[in-house]
């Protein structure tokens, strides 16, 4: 019965490569979330969907793009792989916006990437 | 110079000892402030949520903001070794919509 689901849990590629990722919510949240988690452990926003609308774009490289088919999903598909995109990715979901109501937000268990 | 800073460790502890966590930040718009707990190979999981200064209990837990100081604090009661973990300090800015998360600290709980 997981709350925030991330496939696939590991994922081992070549530079250059393009890999989508894909994350699945069945908390019935509107806002989705990718984060990245460095090797030091470090968690930091890459982009946030409200009701399938983008509200949060870091400065993250264009080769990486999110995308929200419904309320209930959220992708990131990353071109050209490199060696300094390896690293946990976690998507994240809350009911509201941060913002609004002072949410919490519940995270999936991640996808490790590592680009050889 | 990270906005939010803490010290990475790694804490270790013995089981029944009582542990301090902390963070500052630089910017005083940071209004709400939250600990997360992460094992190894998950994902964050909400421990604490506090938006005023002062301090907030729950069970062995007790979370502690100063805003004059731009300090956070988690204390653990009573720990065990189902706590070593690492804890992410994490806050929000008033009227932003994304975390900003600590580096976390690692804390082993020896039996």
């Amino acid at each position: 019965d997981t709350a925030v689901s991330q496939t696939p849990k590991y994922l081992v590629t070549q530079m250059g490569n393009d890999k989508s990722i894909k994350c699945e919510q069945n908390l019935g949240h509107d806002t989705m979330y990718w984060y990245k988690q460095d090797s030091k452990k470090f968690l930091k926003i890459m982009f946030s969907y409200n009701n399938k609308e983008l509200i949060i774009n870091e400065t993250v490289p264009n080769r990486f793009s999110p995308k929200s088919p419904d309320k209930a999903h959220l992708n990131l598909h990353i071109n050209s792989l490199e060696l300094g995109d390896s690293a946990v990715y976690f998507c994240a979901s809350s009911q509201g916006t941060l913002a609004s109501a002072r949410e919490t937000q519940y995270f999936g268990p991640g996808t490790r990437l590592l680009v050889l | 110079q990270k906005e939010v800073e803490q010290d990475p460790g790694p804490l270790s502890v013995p089981e029944g000892a009582i542990v301090s966590l902390n963070c500052t930040y630089s910017n005083s718009a940071f209004q709400y402030f939250m600990w997360y707990r992460q094992y190894s190979r998950k994902g964050p999981e909400l421990l604490m949520y506090t938006y005023s200064s002062g301090n907030k209990e729950d069970g062995r837990f007790t979370a502690q903001v100063d805003k004059s100081s731009k300090y956070i604090s988690l204390f653990i009661r009573d720990s065990q070794p189902s706590d070593s973990a690492t804890y992410l300090c994490a806050m929000i800015k008033t009227g932003a919509n994304n975390l900003f998360f600590g580096t976390g600290t690692r804390l082993t709980v020896i039996p």
